[in-house]
């Protein structure tokens, strides 16, 4: 079964770095990772995405090993409208059936 | 706004009633992709467009379920004898066409707002 793994939460505090590490196993060959964010009652926002190595923008940075079965999303100095879901999605075959693979989502909590 | 639109916004509904969505993509983007996501969950694909053509969609769809995108633009997603466990929001989001068939190649998607439906 494909799916993707992330912690289910975490802590941090104002003007820190935040790592939130995904597991996808079964990411489709040709397939790049994407990160989004999510505020309560409103759709996903895309932050990064990337297929190999690393990708830096100005809101993040994405890490892929070679084997590309993690990805790493890192937010330098975060503030306390970082609070929010983080999402991972990459695409992957079931059966055949390409689907898009959603993370069950990191719940992040940033405190003054 | 020229943002993904989604209409409507909450609909309450009684088992076994239909009911209907639609989603307005940003006007130049040709990919349209709905998802179901409950509460403490990351959305669930439903399906995609590109254009008209419906590419994919998910085994995890019964047959209840129908999306359609007739001129390439705007899109619904039916859903015929609601049941209780079709409670959710639904969600769509659309994206421009980048190289290859895969949905998830290098094109940021932008969602909608969601359309809340409660089935009672």
């Amino acid at each position: 079964l494909a799916k993707t793994t992330q912690p289910i939460s975490m802590d941090s505090y104002e003007g820190q770095e935040v790592n939130i590490t995904c597991s996808h196993n079964n990411i489709a060959t040709n397939d790049y990772i994407t990160w989004y964010q999510q505020f309560p009652s409103q759709g996903p926002r895309f932050i990064i995405q990337g297929y190999k190595t690393k990708v830096t923008n100005e809101v993040a940075s994405l890490f892929i090993p070679a084997d590309r079965k993690s990805s790493t999303l890192s937010l330098p100095r975060v503030s306390l409208s970082d609070t929010a879901v983080y999402y991972c999605l990459v695409g992957a075959y079931m059966d055949s059936n390409y689907q898009l693979i959603w993370g069950a989502g990191t719940k992040l909590i940033i405190k003054p | 706004d020229t943002g993904v639109s989604q209409d409507p916004r909450h609909k309450i509904t009684k088992r076994g009633q239909n009911v209907t969505f639609r989603c307005d993509p940003i006007s130049e983007h040709n990919r349209l992709y709905w998802y179901r996501q409950t509460l403490g969950q990351g959305p669930e694909f439903l399906t995609y467009f590109q254009n008209e053509a419906q590419l994919e969609k998910s085994r995890l769809l019964s047959d209840r379920f129908s999306a359609e995108r007739p001129k390439g633009s705007f899109s619904t997603l039916e859903i015929q004898r609601t049941e209780q466990g079709d409670s959710a929001m639904y969600l769509c989001a659309s994206s421009s066409r980048d190289r290859g068939r895969s949905p998830n190649n290098y094109n940021e998607q932008f969602f909608g707002p969601g359309t809340r439906l409660t089935v009672l």
